[in-house]
């Protein structure tokens, strides 16, 4: 069973204008959510982070929701850039380890 | 540090064949993870060491797959009797754990394995 799920395999958007990336998860424990970006040929870097304590955190153009009711968090990135390109991956935290969503691709058009 | 070093990059294996695959972390860190990729899906968790400590593994981890970091530095991840479903990206994540900061992986570029 998918305990993190992103619903969308891909997303298209017009260089300048936002990126919104969707992740849906199962499980009420989880306190902890971060979303990673992976380039072909690399592993996943680490974007940003947000506790269940909190709903929204930001860092620059990047600005990660999180709505505990239902279980949904999201990824804004605005303005988009062309080199924004790349799989982005959900992940919730359990205990020592980190549970990952499926990934979006997300492609940014000049 | 130039961060977490994984080799080979790439490795390609006849069926029953038996593998090895080294992580070398970031020095400092304490924590290293397993964690395998497959076309179209997240990483799935594997295992993870605290130290030289295996603290969990998934039930994906059959028992043809076996980790050991002996030192608490590097790790390796052996997979004997290899199977075409074994074909997949292993990607190898350290952290340094602390009071606060529990999550902050960094992750190796992996090693991608084919059975053939």
């Amino acid at each position: 069973d998918q305990q993190v799920k992103q619903n969308s395999p891909s997303l298209s958007v017009q260089e300048g204008r936002i990126s919104i990336l969707n992740c849906d998860y199962t499980n009420s424990m989880f306190d902890y959510f971060l979303w990673y970006k992976k380039y072909p040929a690399e592993g996943p870097t680490f974007l940003i982070s947000i506790s269940s304590i909190k709903d929204k955190n930001e860092d620059g153009r990047f600005t990660v929701f999180l709505n505990k009711s239902a279980k949904h968090l999201s990824l804004h990135i605005v303005p988009s850039q062309p080199g924004d390109s790349a799989v982005y991956f959900c992940a919730a935290a359990e205990g020592g380890k980190l549970i990952f969503g499926q990934g979006t691709t997300l492609q940014v058009k000049p | 540090d130039t961060g977490v070093s994984q080799n080979p990059r790439h490795k390609i294996t006849k069926r029953g064949q038996n593998v090895t695959f080294r992580c070398d972390p970031i020095s400092e860190h304490n924590r290293l993870y397993w964690y395998r990729q497959t076309l179209g899906q997240g990483p799935e968790f594997l295992t993870y060491f605290q130290n030289e400590a295996q603290l969990e593994k998934s039930r994906l981890l059959s028992d043809r797959f076996s980790a050991e970091r002996p030192k608490g530095s590097f790790s390796t991840l052996e997979i004997q009797r290899t199977e075409q479903g074994d074909s997949a990206m292993y990607l190898c994540a350290s952290s340094l754990v602390t009071r606060g900061d529990a999550y902050g992986y960094t992750f190796g570029s992996g090693t991608r394995l084919t059975v053939v």
